[in-house]
């Protein structure tokens, strides 16, 4: 299964945009990125996801690069409440949509 | 709301004792997950389900056996509970829009002395 690579932690200060990095250089070309999140205690929460074209939502946007080897997720404006460990998975060729998560990068949004 | 619900929420039991997690959906979605998160680990897959009585196993699949012997329910039992396998276990449905949209439910923690 292709492999990403995140930052392990990343500040952001409330209202500014967070970026959060994500390589993904041995990705096939007809595999999607996601992204999830997970806020302390809670659940993963699926965030977004993309091919090749830049995608956007009303929880973030996402850019992939050209040569579809690294993405970033953009936070417009981050609040204390995006403080999470956010994932940048690449779903498993099993066919089952099975995940697997690596250890993801933690953002704090500080006042 | 993916409308999954896990059951307990929380639960403390003794080392040898059975154990059973369930969750339940009321989205009739054909795919299930289970996943257990451990500190330095992250979120590892357990056991999954592809439909009524079709289960498969995950990466840590050791010390666990499954049972869907209906759509809505998804139940992950620990014949006899170790200490290894304290932890807080998620459940997760597959959406319809995508192949890797998950929706996971709120945990269970387990503690076992």
């Amino acid at each position: 299964d292709a492999k990403t690579t995140q930052p392990t932690s990343m500040d952001c200060a409330e209202g500014r945009a967070a970026n959060l990095p994500c390589n993904h250089s041995t990705i096939s070309g007809n595999e999607y990125v996601y992204w999830y999140r997970q806020i302390h205690s809670q659940g993963p929460q699926y965030i977004i996801h993309g091919l090749k074209n830049n995608e956007t939502n009303e929880m973030a946007s996402l850019i992939i690069t050209e040569d579809r080897k690294s993405s970033t997720l953009i936070l417009p404006h981050a609040t204390l409440r995006d403080t999470a460990v956010y994932y940048c998975i690449l779903p498993n060729h099993s066919g089952y949509s099975t995940l697997t998560f690596g250890k993801g990068t933690m953002l704090l949004v500080s006042p | 709301d993916a409308g999954i619900t896990q059951s307990p929420r929380h639960k403390v039991t003794e080392t040898g004792t059975p154990v059973t997690l369930r969750c339940h959906q009321t989205e009739n979605h054909r795919y299930m997950y289970w996943y257990r998160q451990d500190p330095g680990h992250g979120l590892r897959l357990i056991h999954y389900s592809y439909g009524v009585k079709d289960t498969d196993k995950g990466e840590v699949s050791d010390g666990y056996s499954v049972s869907r012997s209906k759509t809505e329910d998804f139940l992950l039992t620990l014949e006899s509970a170790t200490s290894s396998q304290t932890s807080v276990y998620f459940c997760a449905i597959k959406g319809t829009h995508s192949t890797g949209e998950l929706f996971f439910g709120e945990g269970s923690r387990l503690t076992v002395l």
